[in-house]
């Protein structure tokens, strides 16, 4: 049984740059929440996408932005990267009202 | 405001011997879960136990054990027996309603054998 997969595992972008990140959820799982995870810092939650709508989001600008498709799978789109935005990015996927949250191994963002 | 604080950014602990990490929560809602991550060099985010805040007996998981003071809202996490694979970051997180964890800055700790 497959868990969360995310790619890319690492990716290099220049400032002012656009960013696309990618997770799969683990099988089984309809919800899938991102979170940014600076260096030292614990994860911040970005926001959460169920039935392809975004239902809660954290306190981030709307540079960032997702998407939901009809398979579950996420993506994390980042537009006019800035230094501040290199970081961990984590996708956690869940079943709807469950209590199984399942994280991927990340990927990592470095804006130069 | 949901917050959640780790004072122990870095622990350490002989090969066997027992650690406790400690946590520390604010929030004005009723309902909610607690739970300890670990994070090792993998970046991947690992369960460690969970605690449901209505129940009052605390959670274990083999040699991983909690203390739940609600009414201090604290959370404590107790490794008993420690193992060079529990070498790690360890995250203390808050969930009340919502399902959006609010996480803490993170306990490094190092087994050392």
């Amino acid at each position: 049984d497959a868990g969360v997969t995310q790619s890319p595992t690492h990716l290099i972008k220049t400032r002012g740059q656009q960013v696309t990140l990618r997770c799969s959820p683990k099988s089984g799982h309809d919800t899938v929440s991102w979170y940014q995870q600076a260096l030292g810092q614990g994860p911040q939650f970005i926001f959460q996408y169920y039935e392809e709508e975004e239902r809660q989001r954290g306190n981030f600008p709307d540079r960032f932005s997702g998407h939901q498709f009809p398979n579950y799978s996420s993506e994390l789109n980042v537009n006019a990267l800035l230094l501040g935005d290199s970081a961990l990015y984590l996708c956690a996927s869940s079943l709807d009202q469950g209590e199984g949250y399942t994280f991927g191994s990340g990927t990592r963002l470095t804006v130069v | 405001a949901q917050t959640v604080t780790q004072s122990q950014p870095e622990m350490s602990v002989q090969e066997a011997e027992t650690v406790t990490l400690s946590c520390t929560y604010d929030t004005s809602e009723s309902n909610y879960y607690l739970f300890w991550y670990k994070q090792p060099p993998s970046r991947q985010m690992i369960l460690v136990i969970r605690q449901e805040a209505y129940k009052q007996q605390n959670a274990t998981e083999n040699r991983f054990s909690v203390n739940f003071q609600k009414a201090a809202k604290s959370f404590s996490l107790k490794i008993s027996d420690s193992q060079l694979g529990d070498t790690a970051m360890y995250f203390c997180a808050f969930m009340p309603t919502g399902n959006q964890f609010y996480f803490g800055t993170g306990t490094s700790l190092t087994v050392i054998p």
